[in-house]
């Protein structure tokens, strides 16, 4: 099993609606990181959370960790089709700031116009 | 600031060969990761380099896979003999500064080598 699980495996969204893409983990998240990716390409930072209770905000995404540290929630709102791609989490589950990120398995967003 | 280079972008090779990666980090980065990505999968983390050392390689496959980083600045991953299995995107990833305890680096992304094996 995961060690970092991630819901949906996938979403298909009308353009403007809200979305929620969830990340948990039977371990403390020491650093909680989403990227995005598209198919064929790198992966690109979006956001980093590292204290619980942590929430932060880009443009029209906000992540937010939760106080025991073991569930990350990625929220769109009014969705785009720009926002069409791979959500991927990953988190250090070691203590002392290891930099060996895991992953989940990614949720796969598709944005109807 | 340009970001983390690698190449080649696409590679087909037959198994039993031969092949290797190169990344080029973000200009100044310590810390220098090489992951392997399944399709369908996240990324999984292979070895993680700090200047010119390792600093884990308890994933990295030795019986086939290589690992360099020589002045602490480029890298090459090396696989040798490739099987089917070995079929992924192969990212490498830099943060800025040395590993420590009491801070979080965030890992930045090349774009990555698509690597087939037939």
């Amino acid at each position: 099993s995961q060690e970092l699980e991630q819901s949906p495996q996938s979403l298909i969204v009308q353009e403007g609606k809200n979305l929620t893409i969830n990340c948990t983990s039977s371990k403390t998240l020491y650093g909680l990181y989403w990227y995005k990716q598209k198919y064929g390409e790198g992966l690109i930072f979006l956001m980093m959370l590292q204290k619980g209770g942590e929430e932060k905000s880009h443009e029209k995404i906000t992540a937010k960790l939760d106080e025991k540290k073991q569930q990350s929630s990625l929220h769109i709102t009014a969705s785009q089709p720009s926002h069409a791609g791979i959500y991927l989490c990953g988190a250090d589950i070691s203590s002392g700031n290891t930099g060996k990120l895991i992953f989940g398995q990614g949720t796969t967003l598709q944005v109807k116009p | 600031e340009a970001g983390v280079a690698q190449s080649p972008r696409y590679k087909i090779i037959e198994k039993r060969q031969s092949v290797a990666f190169w990344c080029n980090p973000i200009s100044g980065h310590a810390t220098l990761y090489w992951y392997q990505q399944i399709l369908g999968q996240g990324p999984k983390l292979l070895i993680q380099f700090q200047n010119n050392g390792v600093v884990d390689d308890s994933q990295l496959p030795k019986d086939r896979f290589s690992a360099e980083r020589l002045k602490g600045v480029d890298s090459t991953l090396k696989i040798q003999p490739a099987k089917l299995e070995d079929s992924a995107v192969y990212l490498c990833a830099s943060s800025p500064r040395p590993l420590a305890e009491d801070y979080q680096e965030t890992q930045y992304f090349g774009p990555g080598t698509r690597l087939l094996v037939l």
